[in-house]
């Protein structure tokens, strides 16, 4: 079985442009989480979805918003591009809610 | 506040050593710990987990064990191998999930 996937693997954008992050769950598990990570950090919880309803948000802007698909692939959107917002963005999937997450290699982002 | 704290930050140790790396967690209410491996650029990868009843989890080369009273976890290690350099991170969860900040290990030749 595949395991959690996320595209790109790496990403460079330049401030103030805008960037879409995919997710697709492992098979069968319908909750989605994207967290943010600084290098040097733990990572930052940003949302949870789970049957494609938002079910928590952490403390992140509105510039950044995110969906969950009928087929429970997810899409993290950030808009208006900041330095800051250089980090890797990991995503997990689990079967329910609160159920052991699993979390995919991430997507490198860079803004230059 | 619901908090996780990880030490030490960083940690250097010879091949073939243990090691020990704490997590103190103030979260509530609490539903279970798990400690993370994660591999410079990679995803974290769950190495145990553990529920309130439970104070000792094992998993190869590492044990990991839950004081619930003192709110206390640590991960051993044993007989670290090079591939054991990585962050290991501690994530508790409650409500929601809180992240420590992770300790880096370096295991050296």
């Amino acid at each position: 079985d595949a395991g959690v996937t996320q595209s790109p693997t790496h990403l460079i954008k330049t401030r103030g442009q805008q960037v879409t992050l995919r997710c697709s769950p492992i098979s069968g598990h319908k909750s989605v989480s994207w967290y943010q990570q600084v290098l040097g950090q733990g990572p930052q919880f940003i949302f949870q979805y789970y049957e494609k309803e938002e079910r928590g948000r952490g403390n992140f802007p509105d510039r950044f918003s995110a969906r969950q698909f009928p087929n429970y692939s997810s899409e993290l959107n950030v808009n208006a591009l900041l330095l800051g917002d250089s980090a890797l963005y990991l995503c997990a999937s689990s079967w329910g809610p609160f159920g052991g997450y699993t979390f995919g290699s991430g997507t490198r982002l860079t803004v230059v | 506040k619901n908090q996780v704290e990880q030490s030490p930050q960083s940690l250097i140790i010879l091949e073939g050593k243990n090691c020990t790396l704490q997590c103190n967690y103030t979260v509530s209410p609490f539903s279970n710990l798990r400690w993370y491996k994660q591999d410079t650029g990679r995803g974290p990868v769950s190495l145990t987990i553990m529920t309130f009843s439970e104070n000792t989890k094992s998993n190869g080369r590492y044990t990991a064990t839950l004081d619930a009273d003192t709110k206390q976890s640590s991960l051993h290690i044993t007989a670290s191998q090079l591939s054991d350099s990585a962050s290991y991170i501690c994530v508790v969860s409650g409500n929601q999930f809180y992240f420590g900040t992770g300790t880096s290990l370096t295991v050296i030749p």
